[in-house]
């Protein structure tokens, strides 16, 4: 069974503050990561995707992944209420056909 | 990226119907899958559609409760049938362009 893991949460940080969002996923073969957010209600909306190890950054977001330790995280900077919502770690594992392995997600509060 | 469209966005079902969802895309696409979201969970792939021939299931997932058609590469319907209250979950359409992964606004079926 080919996993994908992430705190459920919630995460709370102050307006302004830095949100760092872990994974970790089971496949070491994989080789697409993707970070989704999803607001209460709402489809899951693509932000990011990384498909290489080191850094991504796309204005206040940056993806990092870690494939020798199986660790993809993404970081929000300056957070505002409006980022608030849950954060889907998702991953195309070898042998899947393009199929998305979603982990559970992380609810992320930012507070006023 | 490609823009989904759903219908109906909701419905209310008595148990023992069926309904049927569709999925417009606004451009050729591949691969197009069909997602469940229960209440508080993650995304559970339910089928890869195939354009031309039959769908492709996932474990727990049969074409009899589920049967989709594709008839061409910008449209799919997924049916619930003999619908129970457990199938009451947002559906959702979800394509593959330019190798990412994007999400129709879902169909909220609820079943009583």
């Amino acid at each position: 069974q080919k996993e994908v893991e992430q705190n459920s949460g919630p995460l709370s940080v102050p307006e302004g503050a830095i949100a760092s969002l872990n994974c970790t996923y089971s496949d070491r073969g994989s080789q697409s990561f993707f970070w989704y957010r999803q607001y209460s209600g709402k489809s899951p909306e693509l932000i990011m995707s990384i498909y290489s190890n080191g850094d991504k950054e796309d204005g206040r977001f940056t993806a990092q992944l870690n494939k020798a330790s199986q660790y993809v995280s993404l970081l929000i900077r300056d957070s505002q209420p409006s980022d608030s919502a849950t954060y889907l770690c998702a991953v195309i594992s070898t042998g899947t056909a393009s199929k998305l392995t979603f982990g559970t997600g992380t609810r992320l509060q930012v507070t006023l | 990226s490609a823009v989904i469209s759903q219908k109906p966005s909701r419905d209310i079902c008595q148990r023992g119907t069926s309904l049927t969802i569709q999925c417009q895309v606004d451009s050729q696409v591949t691969m197009m899958f069909w997602y469940r979201q229960q209440p508080g969970q993650s995304l559970t792939l339910i089928a890869t559609a195939n354009q031309g021939s039959e769908a492709t299931y996932e474990s727990g997932f049969v074409i009899d409760k589920f049967p989709i058609s594709r008839p061409n590469l910008t449209f799919s319907t997924l049916t619930v049938s003999n619908m129970s209250p457990e199938d009451s979950s947002i559906y959702l359409c979800s394509v593959i362009s330019r190798y990412e992964q994007y999400f129709g606004p879902g169909t909220r079926l609820t079943v009583t």
